[in-house]
Formats: structure tokens, C-alpha cells, sequence
């Protein structure tokens, strides 16, 4: 069965204060490891994929990385506004099942 | 706005009830996700469509039923609703099974 893990499940730091949110999981051969934002009472927005060990993506303020057993979502100099859960989740090999998703970290960047 | 569209953004039914969520996917995208979301169990996986026929199934119960129709916009069946049925419901699209999902605002279902 798939399995993924995220930690911390809540993380509250002050804006412009950089950290790390770590994913780990395991899956019977990984399509793709997928990172999402989720505000309150929306759907979950789609941040990056990754699909090899290695492999790195940037998006403004946000790196994700992905190893063999886990991904790190880096957030660097957050502002208010990321404030939210992010997620991630893992696709296995033939892109034929749904997402299986952790229950997420709860970010919160003060002022 | 991810282009994918859900209705009603908000339903209230009575246990024992049957409900029908609507979903529209983002333009030509062939594969339909619905998802469940509730405070313990986060985010499950139910059914997948691929092009009007069903792909995968996940923790979808025997009650709840899915179709995607020609036009390719797909309806989530809910029958005998259970209080424990409350949740966020999602629908999702990619252009194939393989490719990242795009999520709706999801329908707000309350069993009372």
C-alpha cells in the first residue's frame, strides 16, 4: 500500500525566516511525486512534479527536491502570503491510479 | 481558477438521501479525478474516468457511483448518505492519466 508521511504537521514561523517541509513515502514504483497548495475551503493548486531522484524545481520563493525515500519543499524568505497547507503525493507507475495524498503541513508565516 | 468547475459549491441533505455532484473539466482534458476530503482522513483517492470509460478506483463505497458522459464532464453519485459522509469533494482533470491533476473548488457536502 502507498504510504506518505509529511512533517511537520503545522510549522509557524516569522516572514523571512527560511525552512524546510519533508515528504517522505512509499510507493511501488513512483510515476511522480507532486507538491500542492491548499488555502482554506479551495481546492488544492498545483505547485510542481518531480519524477527521478535528483531532480530539483523552482518556483519564486519554493525548491522542491526529491530523493529515493522523500521530497523537501524549501521555502526561502516566505512571505504572509504562503501561508497555507501544502501537499504532496505520489503517483504510481502507469498513470492509471489517483493521487495518493499525506495529510499535509500547515504553514503560517507571521509579519 | 484552474478551469475545472464544480456544482453545487454547497449541498445540506438529510441522512438516507441521494445527491449528484457535477463536475465540467478544464477544455481537453480526458481524465476525471474525484477526490474526498475530510478533517481525519485528508485527502482519498475515489474514482478515475479516462474519455467516458472508468481507469482506476480507489476508496470509492459501494454507495457512491461515477459516470462521464460524451462531453466529458462527469457526475459523482452519492446514495444512502451517513452523517460520516460530510466532507469536501473534488474533482479533478489532466489531459491523460499521467500528467499533473488540476483540482476544482470542490462541493461541501453536510449529512444531517
Amino acid at each position: 500500500e502507498d504510504q506518505v508521511t509529511q512533517s511537520p504537521e503545522a510549522l509557524r514561523l516569522q516572514e523571512g525566516e527560511s525552512s524546510s517541509l519533508n515528504c517522505s513515502y512509499t510507493v511501488s514504483g513512483l510515476r511522480g511525486l507532486f507538491w500542492y497548495r491548499q488555502d482554506p475551503g479551495k481546492g488544492p493548486e498545483f505547485l510542481f512534479t518531480l519524477y527521478s531522484a535528483g531532480e530539483e524545481k523552482e518556483k519564486e520563493r519554493l525548491k522542491a527536491t526529491l530523493t529515493k525515500k522523500e521530497s523537501f519543499l524549501h521555502i526561502t524568505a516566505p512571505k504572509p502570503e504562503d501561508s497555507a497547507t501544502y501537499l504532496c503525493a505520489v503517483q504510481r507507475g502507469g498513470g492509471a491510479d489517483g493521487l495518493t495524498f499525506g495529510k499535509g503541513t500547515h504553514l503560517i508565516i507571521q509579519p | 481558477d484552474s478551469g475545472v468547475t464544480q456544482t453545487p459549491k454547497h449541498l445540506i441533505t438529510a441522512t438516507g438521501q441521494r445527491v449528484t455532484l457535477r463536475c465540467s473539466p478544464r477544455s481537453g482534458d480526458l481524465s476525471v479525478y474525484w477526490y474526498q476530503q475530510s478533517l481525519d482522513q485528508g485527502l482519498q483517492f475515489l474514482i478515475q474516468y479516462y474519455n467516458g470509460e472508468e481507469r482506476a478506483k480507489g476508496n470509492i463505497l459501494e454507495r457512491f457511483s461515477a459516470q462521464q458522459f460524451p462531453d466529458l464532464h462527469s457526475e459523482l453519485n452519492l446514495s444512502s448518505l451517513e452523517l460520516g459522509d460530510s466532507a469536501l469533494y473534488f474533482c479533478a482533470s489532466s489531459p491523460g492519466g499521467d500528467a499533473e491533476a488540476f483540482f476544482g473548488q470542490g462541493t461541501r457536502l453536510t449529512v444531517v
